[in-house]
């Protein structure tokens, strides 16, 4: 069985930072294209930002709204996959879950962390 | 591909058929899942390639459709299922992924 469990959020002020950690057990982060999905009550489910599995060379991709300030990254060795979110904005208040695709693309997503929770707020 | 759902409250008396719609802005062929999200928890995937029921998940969820229109119906609603629902597409990666606003199923 699969188990995501993420830490890292809080809140912090406008233009601040804070990395997001997920740590999983019953999977390998590196055979998947593990993924980052937020949640506002008014925006509701929004994907964030996609690291893909090692055999396709790691490459990464963000949604437009965080391009730039966010940053995916994955340790295979600790089986952690990571979300550092620089210049933070009152927007990007929401949960944050980890979760890993069905398949090794990110496709749609069969396991989900409890998700944490980020509050950008001065 | 933007994803519309409808309605977006539905109430239903329990041992009812439930339908959701959900309609997509250009074709996402069959790359389109649903998911069950119940207050304080996570998504769970109930259906992706648009009909195939995810591990664990009862006969009762079904999904269909392909190109813009989609629907998941549930046959016979059980109190459990009384959730928020959501249809996310995926045809469109890379770059994006996009899920639905959602749907409140609620007891009539």
């Amino acid at each position: 069985e699969v188990f995501l469990l993420e830490s890292g959020g809080g809140l912090v002020p406008p233009g601040g930072s804070l990395r997001l950690s997920c740590v999983g057990s019953g999977v390998a982060f590196g055979d998947f294209a593990m993924t980052w999905v937020r949640q506002t009550p008014g925006r509701g489910l929004e994907w964030v930002s996609s690291i893909s599995h090692t055999a396709s060379g790691s490459s990464r991709w963000y949604a437009d709204s965080v391009k730039g300030r966010f940053t995916i990254s994955r340790d295979t060795s600790k089986n952690t996959l990571y979300l550092q979110m620089n210049s933070l904005r009152a927007e990007d208040t929401a949960v944050y879950y980890c979760a890993k695709p069905i398949s090794p693309p990110p496709d749609c997503f069969d396991s989900w962390g409890q998700g944490t929770l980020v509050t950008v707020s001065s | 591909v933007l994803l519309t759902q409808s309605p977006a409250t539905l109430s239903v008396s329990p041992g009812e058929r439930a339908t959701i719609s959900c309609r997509a802005s250009h074709s996402s062929r069959t790359n389109l899942a649903w998911y069950q999200q119940k207050p304080g928890q996570a998504p769970r995937l109930l259906i992706y390639g648009a009909s195939t029921r995810a591990t664990g998940i009862p006969a009762r969820f079904s999904g269909s459709g392909s190109g813009t229109e989609f629907t998941l119906t549930i046959s016979s609603l059980q109190s459990e299922d009384f959730a928020v629902y959501y249809c996310q597409q995926y045809d469109d990666w890379p770059p994006t992924l996009t899920f639905g606003g959602g749907t409140k199923l609620e007891i009539k």
